[in-house]
């Protein structure tokens, strides 16, 4: 079975500060995803990553960044964490899209629920 | 830009009805894929089931299957003998063919009354 892993449920933080939320697959995927989920909003994409060291902008990337420097392990990063930024985090991986039809679709994590106070 | 529509943020259903959540979906491409994705209470989502454009016959998956519509760009799931285990967020999702990234509806939370 796919496993993807975040590697916290719950976190609180404080405003300003500097947030890590770590993600990691064991399928070897080459393609990785950030997503926020809001109620009433679904998910949005905010950076997906489609190799080491590469990544690319999605819907909502402003306050976000990501790093990527292992295949395996997809890391967003809130540089100064606002309120505005409490949300469910969900990451997801994937091999490269048209490769193999029948395993063509998103794996993704239990979710980090995210408080800024 | 494509967008996915839920128009239906809450649905009930009695154990063991029948129930249909709706999707709709803007694209000007010919050639792509839709899924519907399951998110338990406090759980992982999962694929339940998609569909590729190309396809007149709608999939099926045990008792989910889809209703197709592809010149009215409306994609719908539907739920047989509905089980308290189908109580969930469901998001309809858009994949345009080549791309990698899903463009995820606002959701439907699926209420299971026994």
């Amino acid at each position: 079975d796919v496993k993807v892993t975040q590697s916290s449920r719950y976190l609180v933080k404080r405003t300003g500060e500097k947030v890590f939320l770590e993600c990691v697959q064991d399928m070897d995927h080459e393609n990785m995803f950030w997503y926020r989920q809001d109620p009433g909003l679904g998910l949005r994409l905010i950076y997906f990553s489609y190799d080491v060291k590469m990544k690319e902008k999605g819907d909502i990337p402003e306050g976000y960044s990501v790093s990527r420097e292992k295949k395996e392990r997809f890391s967003l990063i809130l540089e100064s964490a606002s309120t505005n930024q409490t949300s469910m985090y969900l990451c997801a991986s994937s091999p490269p899209a048209g490769l193999d039809r029948w395993r063509d679709i998103q794996y993704f994590g239990a979710g980090t629920r995210l408080s800024v106070l | 830009a494509q967008t996915v529509t839920q128009s239906q943020p809450e649905m009930s259903v009695q154990e063991a009805e029948t129930v249909t959540l709706s999707c709709t979906y803007d694209t000007s491409e010919s050639d792509y894929y839709l899924f519907w994705y399951k998110q338990p209470p406090s759980r992982q989502m999962i694929l339940v089931i998609r569909q590729e454009a190309y396809k007149q016959q709608n999939a099926t998956e045990n008792r989910f299957s889809v209703n197709f519509q592809k010149a009215a760009k409306s994609f719908s799931l539907k739920i047989s003998d509905s089980q308290l285990g189908d109580a969930a967020m469901y998001f309809c999702a858009y994949r345009r063919q080549g791309a990698q990234k899903l463009v995820f509806g606002q959701g439907t939370r699926l209420t299971i009354n026994p």
